[in-house]
C-alpha cells in the first residue's frame, strides 16, 4: 500500500464548480496534511495546510481531515480556469530518522470554460 | 523574504562533469531539504538536513552529494550522473522537522546528457 494516495485523474469540472480532490494516506500516526498546487513546469506551492479533525477554510479552498478514516480532502469552490494545475496532497510520515513530508502521486484539475 | 532561491534554473552536463547545485533561504528555517521530481510523478525526498546536521539520506547514489554550509545555503554537488538522473531538482526549507509546510524553490531543471 502506497503512503499517499490520489487519484490521479484528469478531474474536469466546469467553471464556477466546486472541485473536489481526494487523499487517502497510510500512517496513522501522521499529524501534518497538506495540499500543494504545481503548475506545468513550475515548483509545488503550499495552499493547505491541516492538522486537526474537520474543515478548515481559505477563501475558495477547504480542506477536510478525518484522521480516523485516514483521509484528507481539498474543495475548491467557484473553480476558475487559473486553478487548472495538478494538486499534489502530503503527509508528514514519522520514520525513525526523522518526519518526511511524503507526497501523493498528485490529481491533475481541468477546469473548463 | 519568504523565498528559497535556487540556482542555477537550468543546467546541462555530461556524465564526467562535476557541477553543484545551490539553494538559499533567510527564512530562519532550521529543516532543508532536496527532493528530485520526474516529469509526471510527485517530488521524491533525497535529503533532509536540520540544523546543519543530515538528517536523512533517502539511499541516494554517492554520486549525489549535499553540503549545508550553514543555516542558510543547502549545496547539492553531482558528480558522475547518469542520464537517468536528468530530473527538476528541488530545495526546501521548513521551519523544523516535522513542523509546518514545506517552502520550495523554483527547481533547478537538470539534463544529463
Amino acid at each position: 500500500q502506497k503512503e499517499v494516495e490520489q487519484n490521479s485523474g484528469p478531474l474536469s469540472v466546469p467553471e464556477g464548480a466546486i472541485a473536489s480532490l481526494n487523499c487517502t494516506y497510510s500512517d496513522r500516526g501522521s499529524q501534518s496534511f497538506f495540499w500543494y498546487r504545481q503548475y506545468s513546469g513550475k515548483s509545488p506551492e503550499l495552499i493547505m495546510s491541516i492538522y486537526s479533525n474537520g474543515d478548515k477554510e481559505d477563501g475558495r479552498f477547504t480542506a477536510q481531515l478525518n484522521k480516523a478514516s485516514q483521509y484528507v480532502s481539498l474543495l475548491i469552490r467557484d473553480s476558475q480556469p487559473s486553478d487548472s494545475a495538478t494538486y499534489l496532497c502530503a503527509v508528514n510520515i514519522v520514520t525513525g530518522g526523522g518526519n518526511k513530508l511524503t507526497f501523493g502521486t498528485g490529481t491533475q484539475l481541468k477546469v473548463e470554460l | 523574504d519568504t523565498e528559497v532561491t535556487q540556482t542555477p534554473k537550468h543546467l546541462v552536463m555530461g556524465m564526467t562533469n562535476k557541477k553543484s547545485l545551490k539553494c538559499e533561504q533567510h527564512m530562519g528555517h532550521r529543516a532543508m531539504y532536496w527532493y528530485k521530481q520526474k516529469a509526471k510523478k510527485p517530488p521524491e525526498l533525497m535529503f533532509v538536513y536540520s540544523y546543519e546536521k543530515l538528517s536523512i539520506n533517502e539511499s541516494v547514489p554517492s554520486r549525489f552529494s549535499p553540503e549545508c554550509p550553514n543555516s542558510s545555503l543547502l549545496n547539492l554537488h553531482l558528480h558522475a550522473l547518469q542520464p537517468e538522473d536528468s530530473a527538476l531538482y528541488l530545495c526546501a526549507s521548513s521551519q523544523d522537522i516535522g513542523l509546518g509546510g514545506y517552502t520550495f524553490g523554483s527547481g533547478t531543471r537538470l539534463t544529463v546528457v
